[in-house]
């Protein structure tokens, strides 16, 4: 199994421009995460799908954010216009919620500098 | 509230020397408990986990957890710690209720620094 991928593992951009991260959840999962990682605020649950619907987006920051999955093999998250402040380590994160243990699995990360 | 606590920050131990990171929890129910490792630059990794059954979880890399229901607790151990376990622990709930039910619950991590 290739786990969680997620890509661009790295991405620089300035103010003002959009950035869209890619991430591939593991095949079977239905339900899949996003989170944002930084120093001062630790892991954050940003938004949640099941079944490629979204179920809670309470922890997107705002507006700039939005979050898709056009089938459940496929989720991205676009910030449109990013901002300095969102420089973080954004990861993806995918579950068998037809089990009953509801374990996560992580993605190995996008690191987004913006300057 | 459906809370996780890792009341240290960073832990450091001697190679060879036994190492705790502490976890206590708030949930209502029966607690879905979970340990993640994440090493610099990398994504978070599941260690163990305990859902029922004997209190002693054995996981991954040698690690262990020892559940206990009264004082709320989960602490991660590891009898004989290695350089190459220095890294970030997470400690996580699952939610019992609310919109969130089935997710998980974060702590904020506990560095863990290894000496040779």
């Amino acid at each position: 199994d290739a786990g969680v991928i997620q890509s661009p593992r790295h991405e620089v951009t300035e103010m003002g421009q959009e950035v869209t991260l890619r991430c591939k959840p593991i095949s079977g999962h239905n339900s899949l995460f996003w989170y944002r990682q930084t120093m001062m605020r630790g892991l954050e649950l940003l938004i949640y799908f099941n079944n490629n619907v979204p179920i809670d987006d309470s922890g997107m920051p705002e507006d700039r954010f939005s979050a898709k999955m056009p089938n459940a093999s496929f989720s991205t998250l676009k910030i449109q216009p990013s901002e300095p402040r969102d420089s973080a380590v954004y990861f993806c994160a995918s579950r068998d919620s037809g089990t009953s243990t509801d374990t996560q699995y992580f993605g190995p990360g996008t690191r987004l500098t913006v300057l | 509230a459906q809370s996780v606590a890792q009341p240290e920050d960073q832990v450091n131990v001697a190679e060879g020397n036994p190492l705790t990171v502490k976890c206590t929890y708030s949930v209502s129910g029966n607690p879905y408990l979970f340990w993640y490792v994440q090493y610099p630059n990398r994504g978070l990794q599941f260690l163990l986990k305990y859902i029922t059954g004997d209190n002693l979880v054995k996981g991954s890399y040698g690690f262990e957890a020892e559940f206990n229901k009264s004082q709320t607790s989960f602490h991660l151990k590891k009898p004989s710690a290695l350089v190459s376990d220095s890294a970030l622990y997470f400690c996580a709930v699952r939610a019992n209720y609310g919109g969130s039910q089935g997710n998980l619950i974060f702590g904020k991590g506990t560095k863990l620094s290894v000496k040779p």
